[in-house]
């Protein structure tokens, strides 16, 4: 593994539904991120972690869940999905907080019917 | 409110012409700003930042941009388009004081036709 991965590629989730996407660096960064990408819209972040053990907010935190248990993983939870959550979803990380740049994974693309 | 405006949602120039993707920015204090690309089917990969110092930053693939701040804008530019440039690109605005929260524009297209 080099950088971060993501799964799903893609999934194809009925309304109601429970899904956890997946995100893994092995970059052992600190800060790690969750965005949405809407067209038209740019990136948006959804949850954030500074370090593991911590989360925090972000600017569309609502119908999504986040957990830091270790450095390397990040899961976001959609608890029950609703088709406003149909998205392209990022991962990304940095080497602090502080850091100026930001790695991404390739993204999910998740469509909720 | 922090926010980035990128008012072209395309770009498209011929290959060896020079290229310039407009990003305009507010927010309070001193930003720090970031030129991000997308090619398809990615994540984002980082371009170049401004900090602070010299207002021309130079950052990866031969681009560069060049902060303005009474203009507030935060333009990239290329002397010289290739082809292997087309892609979507996010201009992108951080506080200095509030560094967990990333501000995205909402991407331009750029198009380099040969």
């Amino acid at each position: 593994i080099a950088g971060i991965t993501q799964a799903p590629t893609s999934q194809i989730l009925a309304a109601g539904r429970r899904m956890t996407l997946r995100c893994t660096q092995d970059m052992r960064h600190n800060a790690m991120y969750w965005y949405r990408q809407d067209l038209g819209l740019g990136l948006r972040l959804i949850h954030y972690s500074n370090t593991a053990g911590t989360t925090g907010k972000g600017e569309v935190p609502d119908g999504y869940s986040v957990s830091r248990a270790n450095t390397d993983d990040f899961p976001l939870t959609l608890a029950s999905a609703v088709p406003s959550q149909t998205s392209v979803y990022f991962c990304a990380s940095s080497d602090s907080p502080s850091s100026y740049e930001q790695y991404f994974g390739p993204g999910t693309r998740l469509t909720v019917t | 409110a922090q926010s980035v405006a990128q008012p072209e949602d395309q770009v498209n120039v011929a290959e060896g012409n020079p290229l310039t993707v407009k990003c305009t920015y507010s927010v309070s204090g001193n930003p720090y700003l970031f030129w991000y690309v997308q090619y398809p089917n990615r994540g984002l990969q980082f371009l170049l930042k401004y900090i602070t110092g010299d207002n021309l930053v130079k950052g990866s693939y031969g681009f560069e941009a060049e902060f303005n701040k009474s203009q507030t804008s935060f333009h990239l530019k290329k002397p010289s388009a290739l082809v292997s440039d087309s892609a979507l690109y996010f201009c992108a605005v951080r506080e200095m004081n509030n560094f967990n929260k990333f501000y995205f524009g909402s991407g331009t297209k750029l198009n380099v036709k040969p």
